[in-house]
């Protein structure tokens, strides 16, 4: 089983829909959690950390229940420009180091 | 402009020989962090550095090398001996003791022939 899961999409949806993706984490111990965004064949940009209580950037909106081990991304009114990959980051601790674990990413394209 | 350079963007090399990837950081980050992504696979750890003139395997240093001579660099040696180096390889650095944002370098896309 992987570390952190992620449906890889694509998920082709129109301007101005909402959009959700969710990503599981199999490690309990897990201490932090983020959504990256990866546009086509460049690096990885940290889009906003997850926190406990829940966390609003605008049109975006991130959510962790630890109980079930798993993160949540909710785009609203989704713009052309946030046709990319986001991926699923969680931040474990491996013998004091500590290591970040991305998800395969889940792939969004919005369409006019 | 404070970020991370790789060089080079594209890389080239026949099958068999060594090659080193660049990672050059000004944003006086402690540790830097080598990682390759394959089609279909998230990023993978190969190697991370804490500190100068320290540094550890990640989780498939097999067929890599690296050095940390220097605070702000931490070039990557793709060795003959990793059987599929063809992958886009991403440097990375944070300030250590935060375990939040890891920058990224624009990352080297390695094809061997």
């Amino acid at each position: 089983r992987k570390e952190v899961e992620q449906d890889p999409g694509p998920f082709n949806v129109p301007e101005g829909a909402t959009v959700a993706f969710n990503c599981t984490y199999s490690n309990s111990a897990s201490q932090s959690f983020f959504w990256y965004r990866q546009d086509c064949r460049k690096e990885p940009k940290l889009l906003m950390s997850v926190y406990s209580s829940g966390n609003e950037d605008g049109r975006f909106t991130a959510q962790l229940n630890r109980a079930s081990q798993y993160i949540s991304l909710l785009i609203r009114d989704s713009k052309l420009s946030d046709s990319a990959t986001y991926l699923c980051v969680v931040n474990t601790r491996n013998t004091g180091f500590q290591k970040l674990v991305f998800g395969t990413g889940t792939r969004l394209l919005v369409s006019p | 402009d404070g970020g991370i350079t790789q060089s080079p963007k594209y890389l080239f090399r026949k099958e068999g020989q060594n090659v080193t990837l660049s990672c050059e950081q000004n944003l006086n980050h402690d540790a830097m962090y080598w990682y390759r992504q394959d089609p279909g696979q998230g990023l993978r750890l190969i190697y991370y550095s804490q500190i100068v003139n320290d540094f550890q395997k990640g989780d498939i240093a097999e067929g890599y090398s690296v050095s940390r001579e220097k605070k702000e660099s931490f070039p990557l040696t793709v060795t003959s001996a990793q059987k599929n180096p063809t992958a886009f390889y991403l440097c990375a650095s944070r300030v250590r003791g935060q375990p939040n944002e890891q920058f990224f370098g624009p990352g080297t896309r390695l094809t061997v022939l």
